[in-house]
């Protein structure tokens, strides 16, 4: 089956790090994405991770993929106060192109 | 602008009425795929196309939904007999499809339905 969860909140203060978690039930994942979304914004392609592959950075973003226990992290180093947006990760699987979300987490940076 | 682009960008409507969208990709991209998302949700997935062949159609597209893609260009998304549970952002998205690596999705900014 197909559901993809996170956790609602993620409050951190400006210069820390945050991570924001994933998990997902379907095992046949092939891609896995971190989009953002701000108010009044389209959602925005942050990063990506193939299911082969284990951890990937890109600037500030570091991915981690646990395909054993079907976890997805996102962890973003000196978080900024534009950094404050909902986060949601997304997988598409062998037998569809479609996108299933997770619920999304907001996060909050404070000062 | 090279990006997604959706029309009417906020819709209000009464119930029992019909309401269509557009969406235009970005221009080389050949798959559209069309998602709802409500208040403090993910987005949905709702139906998508290949350059003008519907392949995937959602059990959330009632009936009343129906998607075009005529000319494997430009989309319409139409509601018919509008009911209040429509009320939604409904986001398009683009990509080159299966020719690309991640076949990455690009998504628009929206049409927020409100039925009153």
């Amino acid at each position: 089956g197909e559901d993809v969860e996170q956790s609602l909140f993620l409050s951190v203060r400006e210069g820390d790090s945050s991570v924001i978690n994933c998990t997902y039930t379907d095992s046949s994942s092939t891609y896995l994405y971190w989009y953002k979304q701000e108010p009044g914004a389209g959602l925005q392609l942050l990063t990506y991770i193939f299911s082969n592959m284990d951890m990937k950075q890109d600037q500030r973003l570091t991915v981690l993929l646990n395909k054993k226990d079907k976890h997805l992290s996102l962890r973003i180093a000196d978080t900024q106060t534009g950094d404050s947006a909902i986060y949601f990760c997304a997988e598409t699987t062998y037998n569809t192109d479609k996108l299933i979300f997770g619920t999304g987490t907001r996060l909050q940076v404070f000062p | 602008d090279t990006g997604v682009s959706q029309d009417p960008r906020h819709k209000i409507t009464k119930r029992g009425q019909n309401v269509t969208f557009r969406c235009d990709p970005i221009s080389e991209h050949n798959r559209l795929y069309w998602y709802r998302q409500t208040l403090g949700q993910g987005p949905e997935f709702l139906t998508y196309f290949q350059n003008e062949a519907q392949l995937e159609k959602s059990r959330l597209l009632s009936d009343r939904f129906s998607a075009e893609r005529p000319k494997g260009s430009f989309s319409t998304l139409e509601i018919q007999r509008t009911e209040q549970g429509d009320s939604a952002m409904y986001l398009c998205a683009s990509s080159l499809g299966p020719a690309a690596a991640s076949d990455e999705q690009f998504f628009g900014p929206g049409t927020r339905l409100t039925v009153l």
